[in-house]
Formats: C-alpha cells, sequence, structure tokens
C-alpha cells in the first residue's frame, strides 16, 4: 500500500523551515526520502532503518518512529535549491527481496 | 563514474507495437527495479529483480515484461497489452546499504 505524504504542496520564502510528514498502515524495514527536480530521476537523500532513528545532512534531517510507522523530513534555513517534489518510500522486505513503495509526493517551492 | 544508463531518452510507439527500453548498471548491485511516473504522479512499481534470472511483479506488471539474463542489464518490454503506455519510465538499482540510484529515464509517447 503506498504510504501518505502531507502536505500536498509547500511554498516557502528562503530561509524558512518546512517539515513533509509520511505515514504507513504496515510495517515497514526502511524509510527513504528522495528530492526529484522537474523533469529528472529522483535523488536518494536518506535511509531510515531503524524506530527513532534521526538523520541529517547538513539542513536536511528525517525521524522514523516505527511505532507509529511515521516518518518526517525537516528542511531548515530553506535554500533555492531545495525546491522540488519530495517522495518518501516504505520498503518492505521479505525473504531477501527489498520492495519500495512510494507516496505521491510534495511539491516544494522556496521563493527569493 | 558507477550509475545506471537508461536508453533511449525519448521513445515514441505506435498503437498494437511492442517497445523495449533499456538498463544497464555498472554499479555491481544485485537488485533492480522499474518503476513508472505520470505527469505530476509518484513512482509506481512495474518490476524488480533481487538477482539473475528472477524477477517479480510490482504493483502494475499487466502489460509489461521483463528479463534478467545479466546482472548488469535489466530490460523493459512495453508489449501492446498496455493500453495506456505514455509515461516517464525510471530504472533503478538497489546498493547494499539501501539507497536506490536512478537512471535519468525514458519518456515514452504512443503516436
Amino acid at each position: 500500500q503506498q504510504p501518505v505524504q502531507s502536505p500536498q504542496a509547500v511554498i516557502l520564502r528562503e530561509g524558512e523551515d518546512a517539515v513533509i510528514n509520511c505515514s504507513s498502515s504496515k510495517a515497514l524495514y526502511s524509510v527513504h526520502w528522495y528530492r526529484q527536480k522537474h523533469g529528472e530521476a529522483p535523488v536518494f537523500l536518506m535511509i531510515l532503518l531503524k524506530g527513532g532513528e534521526q538523520k541529517g545532512h547538513e539542513k536536511i534531517s528525517a525521524s522514523f518512529n516505527e511505532k507509529k510507522q511515521q516518518s518526517s523530513l525537516y528542511l531548515t534555513a530553506s535554500q533555492l535549491s531545495y525546491s522540488g517534489t519530495y517522495f518518501c518510500g516504505t520498503e518492505r522486505r521479505a525473504d531477501s527481496s527489498y520492495k519500495l513503495i512510494f507516496g505521491s509526493g510534495t511539491r516544494l517551492l522556496v521563493r527569493p | 563514474d558507477g550509475g545506471i544508463t537508461q536508453s533511449p531518452k525519448y521513445l515514441f510507439r505506435k498503437e498494437g507495437q511492442n517497445v523495449t527500453l533499456s538498463c544497464e548498471q555498472n554499479l555491481n548491485h544485485d537488485a533492480m527495479y522499474w518503476y513508472r511516473q505520470d505527469p505530476g504522479q509518484g513512482l509506481r512499481l512495474i518490476y524488480y529483480s533481487q538477482i539473475v534470472n528472477d524477477f517479480q511483479k510490482g504493483d502494475i506488471a499487466e502489460g509489461y515484461s521483463v528479463s534478467r539474463e545479466k546482472k548488469e542489464s535489466f530490460p523493459l518490454t512495453v508489449t501492446s497489452a498496455q493500453k495506456n503506455p505514455t509515461a516517464f519510465y525510471l530504472c533503478a538499482a538497489r546498493s547494499i546499504r539501501g539507497g536506490y540510484t536512478f537512471g535519468s529515464g525514458t519518456r515514452l509517447t504512443v503516436v
């Protein structure tokens, strides 16, 4: 089942913060976050494997609440380059097989 | 540099025609995936393969077929049974650490 992302769209001024949420109704092996610029392929941002795990890269970080099967992506002090569509992906594992299903995406626009 | 190469970048298909999209990787990753993306939508899983000579159907496999004869290659055939094939097709490979690397995609249009 497809994870549910919210909000669907966000408009920010440069320097503002944003939070994107992702939730799943089923138990997960991992949660992924990707950013896609218009007309391009998605780019991997980070993967969260453990419940409660929080990762970060510069001003973009994420958390994973395993009990609630929810993840949040935090963008702080946004830059113009952060604009794009953000997808969460929920991964399940069966035997040695991994299957990644994406949410419908959150469109982020950062304005000067 | 390691990566995934998809070809062609643009492809036009006539009604009733089968077409094959190429996906080659030099990352030495075992698992490979095909996704379809419609305008303004998310990515939907078509087929995936964990090892050579083995693959599984994703959520929208009808009208598509794949093969995995070599670790490096995972071609996707869009058959005439796929009634609405116009979309952006993305191939990906999964690293052992979990991240997925995507190719630059193929835009397929029915003419």
